[in-house]
């Protein structure tokens, strides 16, 4: 089935050590998101693709970063994840951005930082 | 700014009970509307949307009507069952703005 694709599931990684998430998707859509999703709360674009451009969300920190290699593929990284970045990050992808357009999003990838 | 409000939860209730969660919204212009459903562990899963105003988005037994004149879009199902125990969010989209700007979700109990 065509789907959004996030992997790992869960991720455990270090104060300060950088890791980078992964999406994949076999829907061929231009667009690509991350959202960020604390504890509890709704969650908050963080920046999308249109294709190769690259849209940032104005109060995105400096330590978030992403990279969109193809149209299957996106990546997040944090430089140095602190104990406040331990979050859900949320994938999605979106054919355009016309009115209506659904947002079709991932599974999600749980991450704690120690 | 742009916003969403959702009823307070948690809301419990038990199976085959009429359920209703508020939705209303701030927006400048005419936004697309939608409800997503987020089961536990898991990301989000679109449940029904509305793209004008007096639309019905419909979906598994879910309703919810997008009404300009009262800038709501409340979900409602007649006879709720324990499957569909999760949190809800409504969220508003513009043409071309590309962010989903959500309210704070409401999580539903349904007991048996």
């Amino acid at each position: 089935d065509a789907m959004v694709i996030q992997n790992p599931r869960y991720q455990v990684t270090q104060f300060g050590k950088p890791v980078t998430l992964s999406c994949s998707q076999t829907l061929n859509h231009n667009v690509m998101y991350w959202y960020q999703q604390k504890s509890s709360q709704a969650p908050k674009l963080l920046f999308h693709y249109y294709d190769k451009d690259f849209n940032n969300e104005a109060d995105t920190p400096d330590n978030f970063q992403s990279r969109r290699p193809n149209t299957s593929f996106c990546f997040l990284d944090i430089r140095s994840p602190g104990l406040g970045d331990a979050a859900m990050y949320l994938c999605a992808t979106s054919r355009g951005t016309g009115a209506g357009e659904t947002q079709y999003f991932g599974p999600g990838t749980r991450l704690l930082v120690l | 700014g742009d916003s969403v409000t959702q009823m307070e939860g948690p809301v419990t209730l038990s199976e085959e009970a009429c359920l209703t969660i508020n939705c209303t919204y701030t927006a400048t212009g005419y936004p697309s509307l939608f409800w997503y459903v987020q089961y536990p562990g898991e990301g989000l899963q679109l449940l029904l949307k509305a793209t004008k105003a007096d639309d019905k988005g419909s979906n598994k037994g879910f309703e919810a009507t997008y009404r300009k004149e009262t800038t709501s879009f409340h979900l409602e199902k007649g006879s709720v069952q324990v499957s569909d125990s999760a949190v809800y969010f409504c969220a508003l989209l513009y043409s071309g703005a590309q962010k989903l700007v959500f309210g704070q979700g409401t999580r539903l109990t349904i007991n048996p």
